[in-house]
C-alpha cells in the first residue's frame, strides 16, 4: 500500500526553526516528484514546494512565500522527504502536507500541524 | 504567476443534480490541471489528473474537461457524499497555484 507519514510538527515561536519529515513506503520515493502542501486554519490550499526525482537530481521549487526560509531534502536510505524550515513567521500556521506528484497529487500525507506562536 | 480563478465560491443543489465547477487560467497551462475534494476535517483526494483523467477508483460520475486556460469539473448526479470543498491546482508552470475553493452543499 502506498503510505505517506508526516511528522514533525509543534509549537514554534516565530523566527524558530523546524523540520518536518515525510516517510514513503509501498514505492521508491526518489523515482518521484514529490511536493508539499500546506493548508491554514479554515483556508484553502497553497502549494509550497517541489522536489523533483532523482533522475532529475532532486532540483527543487518554492512558493515566493517560502522562497529562502524553506528548503526541501531527501534521504534515498529512509525512503524520507523533509523540509526544514527557518525564520518562521505567524502567517505559516498550517497543516503541512507531504504529496507525491505523480498523475496530478495522487498520494498525501494525513499532514502535521505548524503551529507558529509566541 | 498564474491565477487560477474558480467559480462558483459555493453551490447548494439536490441529490441527483449535475454540478459544474470551472477554474480559469490567467494563461495557457496546457491541460495541467488536477482537481481535488476535500471533505471537512480529511485530507485532499485526487479526483482528476491532466485535465481530464480520471484518477484510479474514482466513481466516473466526477469528470473533467477543459485545456489551455478553461477547465471544468462535473458531478454527474449529486449525492450525499459529494457535499465538500472542491479546488483546482495548475502544474503547468511554476509556481503551482490552486483555486480558493468551491463548497458543494446538498439542499
Amino acid at each position: 500500500e502506498v503510505q505517506l507519514v508526516e511528522s514533525g510538527g509543534g509549537l514554534v515561536q516565530p523566527g524558530g526553526s523546524l523540520r518536518l519529515s515525510c516517510a514513503a513506503s509501498g514505492f521508491t520515493s526518489s523515482d518521484h516528484y514529490m511536493d508539499w502542501v500546506r493548508q491554514a486554519p479554515g483556508k484553502g490550499l497553497e502549494w509550497v514546494g517541489r522536489s523533483r526525482n532523482k533522475g532529475h537530481s532532486y532540483s527543487t521549487e518554492y512558493a515566493a512565500s517560502v522562497k529562502g526560509r524553506f528548503t526541501i531534502s531527501r534521504d534515498e536510505s529512509k525512503n524520507s522527504l523533509y523540509l526544514d524550515m527557518n525564520s518562521l513567521k505567524t502567517e505559516d500556521t498550517a497543516v503541512y502536507y507531504c504529496v507525491r506528484g505523480l498523475r496530478g497529487f495522487d498520494c498525501w500525507g494525513q499532514g502535521t500541524l505548524v503551529t507558529v506562536s509566541s | 504567476d498564474v491565477q487560477m480563478t474558480q467559480s462558483p465560491s459555493s453551490l447548494s443543489a439536490s441529490v441527483g443534480d449535475r454540478v459544474t465547477i470551472t477554474c480559469r487560467a490567467s494563461q495557457d497551462i496546457n491541460n495541467e490541471l488536477t482537481w481535488f475534494q476535500q471533505r471537512p476535517g480529511k485530507v485532499p483526494k485526487s479526483l482528476i489528473y491532466d485535465a481530464s483523467s480520471l484518477q484510479s477508483g474514482v466513481p466516473s460520475k466526477f469528470s473533467g474537461s477543459g485545456s489551455g486556460t478553461d477547465f471544468t469539473l462535473t458531478i454527474s448526479s449529486l449525492q450525499p457524499e459529494d457535499s465538500a470543498t472542491y479546488y483546482c491546482l495548475q502544474y503547468g508552470d511554476h509556481p503551482f497555484t490552486f483555486g480558493a475553493g468551491t463548497t458543494v452543499d446538498i439542499k
